[in-house]
């Protein structure tokens, strides 16, 4: 069965440092998504992703964030430079239409030290 | 703003017992609820999901209502297995955005 794949599974980082988070959505979806969950709170939007431009974006999702589609199969997730309450759980999800079921991966756990 | 309440917190039930957790949403232009399950160390799988136009669906031991009215949608499992102990989670999305809001997260735990 065709799955969303995010690598590292686990990230520890300094604060100030940038991170790249990388997912592999499902190969022929059209909508990439990010997602976080810090711990023990619910999951929160960040950001959706169609056509290769940023579609809709949370409040979350300041100028420390950006996203990209380098080559066609992978999606990314860039923090510029780390702070401390950007600890957590993210989660990267595709859908394959608009308005239809968005799949989630296992999520990396992000801890900024 | 758009937000998305869920109870219980936790929830305990004696194995083939049925469980029941409930969601309120607050924009009546939702049209889209999904349910998710997350087991431990993993990320959030869709279970099953109901849209708008209905007000009730069905997969096997797992079935979702909706009273748009009420703006109450609910998971119903029944015959419950150990296998079902998880958080779950419900969520809503408007019909002209991609983006999930979820509630808050529901733990159940399934004794044999």
């Amino acid at each position: 069965e065709p799955e969303v794949t995010q690598t590292p599974s686990h990230q520890v980082t300094q604060m100030g440092q940038e991170v790249i988070l990388r997912c592999v959505p499902i190969s022929n979806h059209l909508y990439f998504y990010w997602y976080r969950q810090i711990l023990g709170q619910k999951v929160e939007f960040l950001v959706s992703f169609y056509n290769n431009e940023i579609s809709e974006k949370s409040e979350i999702f300041d100028d420390q964030f950006s996203v990209e589609r380098p080559d066609g199969s992978n999606f990314t997730l860039k923090i510029r430079s780390t702070k401390l309450e950007d600890s957590a759980m993210y989660f990267c999800a595709s859908g394959g239409r608009m308005n239809t079921e968005a799949f989630f991966g296992q999520g990396t756990r992000l801890t900024v030290v | 703003g758009e937000n998305v309440e869920q109870h219980p917190s936790t929830l305990s039930v004696q194995e083939g017992d049925s469980a029941v957790i409930k969601c309120t949403y607050s924009d009546s232009a939702s049209n889209y609820f999904p349910w998710y399950k997350q087991e431990l160390g993993k990320g959030p799988q869709l279970i099953i999901d109901i849209r708008s136009n209905v007000g009730e669906k069905k997969d096997q031991r797992i079935a979702v209502t909706l009273n748009k009215t009420a703006k109450h949608f609910s998971l119903h499992i029944t015959e419950t297995q150990p296998e079902d102990s998880a958080v779950y989670f419900c969520a809503a999305r408007k019909y002209n955005t991609d983006k999930l809001i979820f509630g808050t997260g529901t733990r159940l735990q399934v004794f044999p």
